[in-house]
């Protein structure tokens, strides 16, 4: 079974970049193409896709935070990772890695972490 | 961005009834539609995907349907585990794109 586990500080000051990094465990021998995704949720509020990378480094990302943005992936520790930049208050949500399995065209978030909050305050 | 717009954002129901949920999506997306249920404090699970594809393990009353822009939801015979948060997701363009929820609620 695929197990996804999120990291990384939970507070972080505004202006400064937020790091987190999913660390993926389980079923190595599990076949198919799939999508190393980052989704955050505010407080309250709905899921917001952030962006996406495979093993081979093709990165998407959401235009709205695309500035911002960057993910990587490091399959030598199965892990990938997550910063943004210049955060504000409206970055404060709980994060969440989530594996996009890509099957016969269709594309779902079979997979996530538990999620892990990170707040942007001073 | 493909907006994707939920109905209702909350219903009430009882144990046993047949609810249904739909989604509308501001553009043609075929049917690349998922379905996710969310429990507070969890991260949601997949439930339906390509809009009627029923996810591995997930119980056969919840089932879903409809292609372009109109796509429903249903549960067939509500059980207290079910209520939660439904999000609809599309995946047809960048950004994918998530509906607001519905949140079911115990009558």
């Amino acid at each position: 079974q695929v197990q996804l586990q999120e990291s990384g500080p939970g507070l972080v000051k505004p202006s400064q970049a937020l790091s987190l990094t999913c660390t993926v465990s389980g079923d190595s021998s599990s076949s198919g193409t799939y999508y190393w995704t980052w989704i955050r949720q505010p407080a309250g509020k709905g899921l917001e896709w952030i962006g996406r990378i495979h093993t081979n480094g093709v990165t998407a990302y959401n235009p709205s935070l695309k500035s911002r943005v960057t993910i990587s992936v490091d399959p030598s520790k199965n892990q990938f990772s997550l910063r943004v930049n210049s955060v504000t208050a409206a970055d404060t949500a709980v994060y969440y890695c989530a594996r996009d399995r890509a099957v016969a065209g269709t594309f779902s978030f079979d997979h996530w972490g538990q999620g892990t909050l990170v707040t942007v305050s001073s | 961005d493909i907006q994707m717009t939920q109905s209702p954002s909350s219903l009430s129901a009882s144990v046993g009834d047949r609810v249904t949920i739909t989604c509308q999506a501001s553009l043609d997306i075929n049917n690349y539609l998922n379905w996710y249920q969310q429990k507070p404090g969890k991260a949601p699970n997949l439930l339906i995907y390509d809009a009627s594809n029923l996810e591995t393990g997930v119980p056969p009353r919840f089932s879903g349907s409809g292609s372009g822009t109109h796509f429903t939801f249903t549960i067939s015979s509500l059980q207290p585990e079910d209520f939660a948060t439904y999000y609809c997701q599309q995946y047809d363009n960048f950004p994918y794109t998530f509906g607001q929820g519905t949140k079911l609620e115990i009558k």
